[in-house]
């Protein structure tokens, strides 16, 4: 089966600067890969997701790459601010069959003001 | 109310007691999955539904655990004899149907052992 990882598990970042997550995956079957963000207390929320047709997507501060030959995608969080503090889980689907979510373990992203 | 919904939000049990934890999906989505999620930890999967069909059960950790879909719509997980390592927040999701990409998730049961 699919098996994703994820790093850093914590990630400390001053207000401004950028924040990095990287994710692996497994199956080469994997064709779409979600970013969600999870507040305290809240379910996890899609953010972002990109599908193995595209190498590269934006939304505002917001961006995510990804590499199949390598099975590697990362999350790009611009300027950041104190509400992008939470945990953020990628993670691997195959669309084509009965998309099983694999999630990573998580980050838990800290932004000092 | 248009999100997953789950209760109850907080569940404190003694060990060796049942717990029935339920989910109610976005009117609509056909597939609908739990995962759990224990302190510090990822989002384990457990089970998935298409419709009342459960095609993936590979992820309940042991046949304490099992669960149900009626209708195409509500789904109750259940624990038998509950020990202190299911202390835990199971997460509900929903999706469109099958393949459609987003899951939306419930707030999540936190359940408690003693």
């Amino acid at each position: 089966g699919e098996n994703v990882e994820q790093h850093p598990s914590t990630l400390s970042v001053q207000e401004g600067d950028s924040a990095v997550i990287k994710c692996t995956y497994s199956d080469s079957a994997s064709n779409y890969f979600p970013w969600y963000k999870q507040e305290l207390g809240k379910g996890p929320q899609l953010i972002i997701d990109i599908r193995s047709n595209v190498g590269e997507k934006k939304d505002q501060r917001i961006a995510v790459t990804l590499n199949k030959t390598a099975k590697h995608f990362s999350l790009h969080i611009t300027e950041t601010q104190p509400e992008d503090s939470a945990v953020y889980f990628c993670a691997a689907s195959d669309t084509g069959g009965y998309q099983k979510v694999t999630f990573g373990i998580g980050t838990k992203l800290q932004v000092i003001p | 109310g248009a999100g997953v919904s789950q209760s109850p939000s907080n569940k404190v049990t003694e060990k060796g007691k049942d717990v029935e934890l339920r989910c109610d999906p976005i009117s609509g989505h056909t597939a609908l999955y739990w995962y759990r999620q224990s302190l510090g930890q990822g989002l384990e999967f457990l089970i998935y539904f298409q419709g009342n069909s459960a095609p993936d059960k590979s992820g309940l950790p042991s046949d304490r655990f099992s669960a149900e879909r009626t209708g195409g719509s509500v789904s109750t997980l259940t624990i038998q004899r509950t020990q202190q390592e299911d202390s835990a927040v199971y997460l509900c999701a929903s999706s469109l149907s099958m393949g459609s990409g987003e899951l939306f998730f419930g707030e999540g049961s936190r359940l408690t052992v003693l």
